[in-house]
Order: C-alpha cells, then structure tokens, then sequence
C-alpha cells in the first residue's frame, strides 16, 4: 500500500537532546513538507523540500534541521535550540506542481521533559 | 501573505442533518488552490475537498461540497446527511503560489446522535 510512514508515534526527550523524526513515502512524491501543531491550534510549516537534496525553510524553521537525501525520506531534527519542541509534528508528501494534493503521515508526538 | 479565517472554534450538529463550515482567505495570487482537510482524534490529517481559484463549478466529493465564492474569498464546506465519525477537528487551507499549505486554526464539529 503506499502511503506516508512516520516514526515514532510518541517521542519523550530530556530537554537539551537533540531528537530526529523519521518520515517515508513511497507515492513517488517529489516534494515533502514537515509541518508543526500545537493544541487547538492549526499546523504551521517548518520546512519543504520540493527535491532531493534542495529544501527551504518554511515559517517557524528555527531550531529545526533538515535533510533530503533520498526521494523517498526527509527526516526532521528538533535541536536543543528549539525552545519549546514540545508539539505535534506532521510529515506530507505531494507531487510538484499546481493543485497537487499534500497527503499526511500519522503524525510523532513529541514531549520534552 | 497569505491568511486563513475560520470563525467558528466549535460546531454541534444532529446526526444526519448538514452543517457548514466557514472559511474565508486573503490572498493575493491569481491562481490558488483551497483544500479542507479533517483531522480525527488519532491526529492524522485525512484529505476532503479542493477546490482551483478558475473552476466555476463547485467542488464535490461525496458528502462533502464546498461552497465557493470568489469575489467574498469564501471556501465554506458542506457536509450533508452528518454520521457520528464525521466529528473531529476540520482544517480549511489555502496553497500559495509557491504550493505551500497556509491552514486556519480549525472548527471542532461534534455531531450528536
């Protein structure tokens, strides 16, 4: 079945680690997005990348890396200079181009204690 | 910059009766694509409707219609005949033109038997 993988489901770190979020497709999208929720509040983007090894910054990216190695992953680092990490992250994937539907993986909860 | 609006934190609605979901967008693209996304409790954002800024006819997938009004920037969602897993949060985005998402801050509709 294709679709979006995201790992793991939840997250615990101590504060000051720097922790990575897994995210795969395999629709043969060209173009990823990592987006953050926090509660009761809509999604905001971090970063996107429209093709391997090429990715921008989206509205919120400080105290987040990326990398975009392979078509099929763009796995997203909470550093420790993200001063509050604790959040819901969102991995989606999309074709390039107008009117390309962004479909999500089941998102990572991650809690920093 | 883009912006998103949807003005109604929280909706109720009985079981198989329609409820509208209101959305309205600033933008200042020509072309723009309008999507609403529903996001149930597991936290995963499922797909519903788009909606181009040229198509003159209204969207409709299935239960789901939106009511699109250009000159107001209106993308209101139509969901008719309401079952009790449509409650969760709803999220109406609009695509800039370099097809990043903007998303609004969500309606929550439970619908009561």
């Amino acid at each position: 079945d294709g679709g979006i993988t995201q790992s793991p489901k939840y997250l615990f770190r101590k504060e000051g680690q720097n922790v990575t979020l897994s995210c795969e497709q395999n629709l043969n999208h060209d173009a990823m997005y990592w987006y953050r929720q926090d509660p009761g509040q809509g999604l905001r983007l971090i970063y996107y990348s429209q093709i391997v090894n090429d990715f921008q910054k989206g509205d919120i990216a400080e105290g987040y890396s990326v990398s975009r190695e392979k078509k099929e992953s763009f796995p997203l680092t909470v550093t420790s200079a993200q001063k509050n990490p604790t959040a819901f992250y969102l991995c989606a994937s999309s074709s390039v181009g107008g009117a390309d539907t962004q479909y999500f993986g089941p998102g990572t909860r991650l809690t920093v204690l | 910059a883009q912006k998103i609006t949807q003005t109604q934190p929280g909706m109720f609605v009985q079981e198989k009766e329609a409820v509208t979901l209101d959305c309205t967008y600033d933008t200042s693209d020509q072309s723009y694509g309008l999507f609403w996304y529903k996001q149930p409790s597991s936290g995963e954002m499922i797909f519903l409707i788009y909606q181009g800024s040229y198509d003159e006819q209204n969207a409709t997938e299935g239960r789901y219609s939106l009511n699109f009004q250009k000159a107001r920037k209106s993308a209101n969602l139509v969901i008719s005949a309401s079952q009790l897993g449509d409650s969760a949060m709803y999220f109406c985005a609009v695509e800039d033109s370099s097809y990043k998402l903007i998303f609004g801050s969500g309606t929550r509709l439970l619908v009561r038997p």
